[in-house]
């Protein structure tokens, strides 16, 4: 059971690029996240997916796309990157009726 | 607007003792709230948990408590152990919500 993966582990990008970053759960959840983690903010939603077909906002969604493919897969995507997008992104997941979030590894993102 | 604050950055114990990290919250709609702990190049784990119908949960040598009059949870890990050095979120959630907003964390460290 591999619970929550991500795709990349590291990227670099140079300003002005583009990138998906992938996310997929095995737990047959219904909801699934997306963070990111920079120094002294804490986790900070971007978006969400309460199930499938449907996606909100968080806290900081400007900059970000999102698709929810499937039940499994939830794609982040940053059409042109910028420098304050460099950070650490979590993609966690959530079962119906669960309170709690599984978090995958994490991308670890630079933006030069 | 932080609606749920982690005051402490960090917190050094000696292993043995007991380790207290603190949360505060603003969000009186805020009725469920967990403690992920989160190793370095690690996505957080979930700890803990607890309801605002109850003012205490323990789990082994963790115990989480409540006080929903004041808007503060605590976390107490007795005894501390070495392995328990690692970054502490805390977060919340409100009733037919699918959000969870995080705290900036503290890095507790033990100490052998």
């Amino acid at each position: 059971n591999a619970g929550v993966t991500q795709t990349p582990k590291f990227q670099v990008l140079k300003t002005g690029q583009s990138m998906t970053l992938q996310c997929a759960q095995d737990m047959n959840h219904n909801s699934m996240y997306w963070y990111r983690q920079d120094p002294g903010m804490g986790l900070r939603l971007i978006y969400y997916s309460a199930s499938e077909g449907t996606t909100d906002k968080g806290e900081v969604p400007n900059g970000y796309n999102v698709s929810r493919l499937n039940k499994r897969e939830f794609s982040l995507r940053l059409e042109s990157a910028a420098p304050s997008q460099t950070s650490v992104y979590f993609c966690a997941s959530r079962g119906t009726g669960e309170e709690t979030q599984y978090f995958g590894p994490g991308t670890r993102l630079l933006v030069l | 607007d932080q609606q749920v604050k982690q005051n402490s950055p960090s917190l050094s114990v000696q292993e043995g003792r007991i380790s207290i990290l603190n949360c505060d919250y603003t969000n009186s709609m805020f009725d469920y709230f967990l403690w992920y702990k989160k190793y370095p190049a690690e996505g957080p784990t979930f700890l803990i948990s607890i309801s605002s119908i109850k003012d205490k949960n323990e789990d082994g040598r963790f115990t989480v408590f409540l006080n929903k009059s004041a808007k503060h949870l605590s976390l107490h890990i007795v005894p501390s152990q070495p392995g328990d050095s690692a970054v502490y979120f805390c977060a919340a959630s409100g009733a037919g919500t699918y959000k969870y907003i995080f705290g900036t964390g503290t890095r507790l460290k033990v100490l052998a």
